[in-house]
């Protein structure tokens, strides 16, 4: 099956401009996943999805990052407008609803440069 | 803020020792992940063990968990230098295990040298 895909692989933009991010999980997983890691520490989660509900976006910086999932599939995670301390890979994941537990898939990412 | 915590940070081993990495966690859980992430690549799910469950195994993937003490171990046997890589553990929280949030820890970052 088609992994998660994720565009663009790579983004340089210049502070206070504003950049969006695109995901589209495995076909048929409810549960979607944004995660933000900066070099050389673990994954941070920004938001999860469940269809196309929010589960938690409890780390979200929310006066500038935003974040939707249209009719349950694709997702865009946007940052408006962007700081230094946003250059980081932006990780997006999905996992089936299958009534088990079940693993998180990941994309390859997004590497985000901001000058 | 992240669950995890890991140790040891970085780890190097020559080639057909065993690898030990721990995880501690701060809140109860619905189960435990580990995940590996190769250099410049996506996280690639190892294992996965359930609250209720006290030991698992995978190939040379050995995990334990103890519940009482909010830690968990995973083993790599018999290590390659293919194994080279970073490992995280994850902890799936809530209500549901499906709807639960995945929270990682920082990370260890493993050497195997040929």
């Amino acid at each position: 099956e088609a992994g998660v895909a994720q565009s663009p692989r790579y983004k340089i933009i210049e502070k206070r401009q504003s950049v969006a991010f695109w995901c589209n999980p495995i076909s048929g997983h409810a549960t979607l996943y944004w995660y933000q890691q900066i070099l050389g520490q673990g994954p941070k989660l920004l938001i999860q999805f469940q269809n196309n509900g929010v589960v938690d976006d409890s780390q979200l910086p929310k006066d500038r990052f935003s974040a939707e999932r249209l009719k349950g599939v694709d997702s865009t995670l946007k940052i408006q407008p962007a700081k230094l301390e946003d250059s980081a890979v932006y990780l997006c994941a999905s996992s089936p609803w299958t009534g088990e537990e079940a693993e998180a898939f990941f994309g390859q990412g997004t590497r985000l440069t901001v000058v | 803020s992240q669950q995890g915590e890991e140790d040891p940070q970085a780890l190097s081993i020559q080639e057909g020792e065993n690898a030990t990495m721990n995880c501690s966690y701060k809140t109860s859980i619905n189960n435990l992940q580990w995940y590996r992430q190769n250099s410049g690549r996506g996280l690639v799910h190892l294992i996965l063990i359930r609250s209720n469950e006290r030991e698992k195994h995978s190939g040379r993937l050995r995990v334990t968990l103890d519940t009482s003490k909010k830690s968990s171990s995973l083993l790599i046997t018999a290590s390659r230098a293919a194994d080279t890589a970073s490992y995280f553990c994850a902890t799936k929280h809530g209500s549901s295990s499906n709807t639960g949030k995945l929270i990682f820890g920082q990370g260890t970052t493993l050497q195997v040298k040929p």
